[in-house]
């Protein structure tokens, strides 16, 4: 059980486009999804936490503008890339944490490896 | 603002038990979680603990918690060349965020 699909799992685009990254929670309900980034060798950054049906809360640092983040029903959540750059190419990981009580343990897919070239 | 501190690498044989350690600052910490990372891929849950718990035991894996220290420590038994990975200590205090260490690399040998 908690399955979380993410996908694609690698883009490789021109710079300038934009990339949408889907999130999905394949065998429950996800109240919150969170998507982080993760450079080479280091740990996970939390880039925003999405709630279903409402706006999304970005970290310190992070531009709404450019990452936008869509969280229309209780089972997907989608990131979007806004005009990227090559400084955008990075390992891009969603999670997603069931409903119920506060401290359901957050599930992650397996990531999207973003290349702007 | 919450740390969380863990040693970069470990080397052990196969068949050894590995001890990953694992502390943190928060005392108001609620959970605490192990998760797995292969290389190229995503997150994998391997267990979590809530704070009022000392030790929780499943399959292969021990956690035990020294909430005095704040200290966590992640034993695998018997230890296979497919443990290898990246290992991160995550805590959250309530809602569901979570606050993750750096990651400690785990290299199972022959």
């Amino acid at each position: 059980g908690a399955v979380v699909s993410q996908h694609p799992s690698w883009v490789i685009c021109k710079s300038g486009t934009s990339v949408k990254i889907e999130c999905r929670s394949l065998d429950f309900q996800a109240t919150t999804m969170f998507w982080y980034r993760q450079f080479p060798k280091q740990s996970l950054m939390l880039m925003a936490t999405s709630n279903e049906g409402s706006k999304a809360t970005y970290e310190q640092g992070v531009e709404k503008d450019k990452f936008l983040i869509n969280h229309a029903s209780l089972t997907l959540s989608t990131l979007t890339v806004t005009s990227a750059h090559p400084e955008d190419s990075s390992f891009y990981i969603c999670s997603a944490a069931g409903t119920g009580a506060n401290n359901q343990p957050q599930h992650f897919g397996d990531g999207t490896r973003l290349s702007i070239l | 603002g919450e740390d969380v501190e863990q040693s970069l690498f470990l080397s052990v044989r196969e068949g050894d038990s590995s001890v990953i350690n694992c502390t943190y600052t928060d005392s108001s910490s609620t959970y605490l979680y192990w998760y797995k990372q292969e290389p190229g891929a995503g997150l994998q849950l391997l267990t979590y603990i809530f704070s009022n718990m000392d030790m929780k035991q499943d399959q292969r894996l021990t956690v035990l918690l020294n909430k005095k220290d704040k200290h966590l420590s992640l034993r695998i038994a018997d230890t296979q060349t497919g443990d290898s990975a990246i290992y991160f200590c995550a805590e959250s205090s309530g809602y569901s965020t979570l606050t993750f260490g750096k990651g400690t690399m785990l290299l199972v040998s022959p």
